[in-house]
């Protein structure tokens, strides 16, 4: 069974700072979607950037960035520029690249992100 | 917005009840997921449905059960519900096929079970 961890409950980071996410899995497959979703306080889970494993290049969505190490079964968040809104609950979540319809996610325990002004 | 809707919002029973909770899906989505979110667990996938069907099974009890119906909209029924049931249950759904490989979440429904 595929398990991921983040072993890291809380951060906190200064406004305009950049902080750095961890998050390690286990799997035995060799291909697989990585992804990071942000929780607010609203409690809506928002998608904030996803990886395909079989992509060597590390996925960027703005000011959001990973640094996807393969071998080491590492999956980390870099924000930049931190802003205040950037303040949430953050999930690791692992998902097979089946080729059925059985999509379901493996979260990790979350890292809850605080943003200082 | 996602555009999964669940209903009702929050949730407060006794002990021993029975509720159900409503996910009406993306338009166009045919699989839908269920989630529980507690303090003790996590977030632990429930259980899948696709077109109608059930697709995948996580750590649902057996107290639990769901189903999907022909419009795509699905339920999660909870029994004889106990005091660790209370926590936020999510829906997501998506698209199967093709490249698409993100689910969109619905707010959640929060019970409380006194």
């Amino acid at each position: 069974a595929q398990t991921v961890t983040q072993s890291q409950p809380e951060m906190s980071v200064q406004e305009a700072e950049t902080v750095t996410l961890s998050c390690t899995y286990d799997t035995s497959e060799s291909d697989y979607y990585l992804f990071w979703y942000k929780q607010p306080p609203s409690r809506q889970m928002i998608l904030v950037i996803r990886q395909e494993a079989y992509k060597q290049q590390n996925a960027t969505e703005n000011r959001f960035s990973v640094n996807f190490q393969k071998a080491a079964k590492s999956f980390s968040l870099k924000i930049s520029d931190s802003q205040l809104g950037d303040a949430a609950m953050y999930f690791c979540a692992y998902r097979r690249k089946s080729s059925g319809s059985a999509r379901q996610l493996t979260f990790g325990s979350g890292t809850q992100l605080t943003v200082l002004p | 917005d996602s555009g999964v809707t669940q209903t009702p919002k929050h949730l407060i029973t006794a002990t021993g009840q029975r509720v159900t909770l409503r996910c009406s899906p993306r338009s166009g989505d045919l699989s839908v997921y269920w989630y529980q979110q507690s303090l003790d667990q996590g977030l632990q996938f429930l259980i899948q449905y696709y077109n109608g069907e059930e697709r995948a099974k996580g750590n649902i009890l057996e107290r639990f059960s769901a189903q999907q119906f022909p419009d795509l909209h699905s339920e999660l029924n909870l029994s004889s519900l106990e005091l660790g049931d209370s926590a936020l249950y999510f829906c997501a759904s998506s698209v199967v096929g093709g490249s698409n490989t993100e689910a969109f979440f619905g707010q959640g429904t929060r019970l409380t079970v006194v």
